[in-house]
């Protein structure tokens, strides 16, 4: 099956600090989402974002299906953007995820 | 407000007690799924819904149950549940199964069992 690899697996940062999130996929995939898992574990979906770029506010996203990678920008970070980041690929009928990106900001 | 609502948020109970956890959604979606979160696994789909009556399993659907009988419902039933199902549960839905679909989650449910 698909495998999702992220990377770095843990990142901590100073506040106002800048970040770049990678999610590698081994498989051609048409459907890629981003999350955000708060220290409370809600679920947050960030981006839907098979290809091409998007931008939300301080984050912006990446991917590059061809290359099979996708790319989490974090800009200005805020102690609010602590948790885990989970990049998740469409295969069938169930989301499969990544083991995630620990992000700890620090003010 | 467009949501996917699950109850109970928080549960503690004994090997062997049946169990229910609601999962509801207001967006006339099609599609349900549940998931599990455990440290160093992930996210793994339990079983999913493509429509009312319409169920099938995920990839670990050992020691759980589902129902369909409501587009906006989709329970998830522990008969006897056993210390391995301790874990934090999610409900997901989507607009339809298509490749294309964003899935929302609901806010997970924490289950202990003792």
């Amino acid at each position: 099956g698909i495998q999702v690899e992220q990377s770095p697996p843990d990142l901590i940062l100073q506040e106002g600090a800048n970040s770049t999130l990678r999610c590698n996929f081994s498989d051609s995939v048409n459907n890629l989402q981003w999350f955000h898992q708060n220290p409370w574990g809600q679920l947050i979906n960030l981006f839907y974002i098979p290809s091409g770029t998007k931008q939300n506010g301080r984050l912006s996203a990446t991917t590059v299906a061809t290359e099979r990678y996708s790319l989490l920008y974090i800009s200005s970070s805020q102690t609010t953007d602590s948790g885990v980041y989970f990049c998740a690929v469409k295969a069938g009928t169930a989301l499969i995820f990544g083991k995630g990106t620990t992000l700890s900001v620090s003010s | 407000e467009a949501q996917v609502t699950q109850n109970p948020r928080y549960l503690i109970t004994v090997t062997g007690k049946k169990l229910t956890v609601t999962c509801s959604q207001n967006m006339n979606h099609e599609y349900m799924s549940w998931y599990r979160q455990d440290p160093g696994l992930g996210l793994r789909q339990i079983y999913y819904s493509m429509n009312v009556e319409v169920t099938d399993k995920g990839d670990v659907p050992e020691g759980y149950k589902v129902s369909r009988k409501e587009k906006r419902n989709f329970p998830l039933i522990l008969e006897s549940p056993s210390p391995n199902q301790t874990s934090l549960y999610f409900c997901a839905s989507s607009l339809s199964r298509g490749i294309g679909e964003t899935q929302y989650f609901g806010p997970g449910t924490r289950l202990l069992v003792l």
